[in-house]
């Protein structure tokens, strides 16, 4: 069965440390993926997505994320933190030719950002 | 703009009890809707995913059921309620297929069952 693994449920940073948060899928296919953030108090939301081409993808709030087929990951990065990105992060990846319905959710990680 | 709602936000109920939580969706035509659950420390599990009125895809067989009365509305049941149908319930919206589409998620409701 297809899978999705965020190695880190719960992080904690600096302002203005580096943040890469790890994403994992198990699936030798064609994928879409995504990263959905939810603030405190909102609703989840996209961050990125990545369908095809540059396997650099930027997203909304400084946000990027890498595409690396060969090692079947996807990791969020920013350069530098800020105590508003503190949120619940999920990964989530569809393999294309499987249920197009179908998203395959990580079970989050939880950033908290020191002021 | 689009807009979802779900209600209630949370929710005591008895095991044995029935349950409904409704969710619709202001300011676009024909979306596809989704019922997920979400579990502490897991991921978003898809429920239910409907491509129009009346027309409802199971993706886990359990207790609970799903119907779409109305192009913008979608609403999550059971008949009676078991300790484990208790989380987070989330619905969402897509233009199109959610693989390839940005969902737009409710506010989600919690359910505690007792």
């Amino acid at each position: 069965a297809q899978s999705v693994s965020q190695h880190n449920h719960h992080v904690i940073l600096s302002e203005a440390a580096s943040l890469e948060l790890g994403c994992n899928y198990s699936y030798g296919g064609t994928v879409n993926l995504f990263w959905y953030v939810q603030y405190p108090g909102q609703h989840l939301q996209l961050l990125l997505k990545y369908f095809s081409g540059d396997p650099l993808v930027k997203g909304i709030k400084g946000f990027e994320a890498e595409f690396i087929k060969s090692k079947f990951s996807f990791n969020l990065r920013k350069p530098s933190v800020q105590w508003s990105d503190t949120a619940e992060y999920f990964c989530a990846v569809n393999a294309q030719g499987d249920s197009n319905y179908q998203l395959i959710w990580g079970a989050g990680t939880k950033l908290i950002i020191k002021p | 703009s689009q807009t979802i709602h779900q209600w209630p936000a949370t929710l005591v109920q008895p095991v044995g009890s029935p349950l409904s939580l409704e969710c619709t969706v202001e300011g676009t035509s024909n979306p596809n809707l989704y019922w997920y659950r979400q579990a502490a420390g897991r991921g978003l599990q898809l429920l239910f995913y409907s491509v129009g009125i009346g027309q409802i895809s199971s993706e886990v067989p359990q207790n609970l059921s799903a119907s779409r009365p109305q192009d913008r509305q979608f609403i999550l049941s059971s008949k009676k309620l078991l300790l484990s149908d208790s989380g987070f319930y989330l619905c969402a919206w897509s233009a199109g297929l959610a693989g390839a589409n940005e969902q737009f998620f409710g506010p989600g409701t919690r359910l505690t069952v007792l």
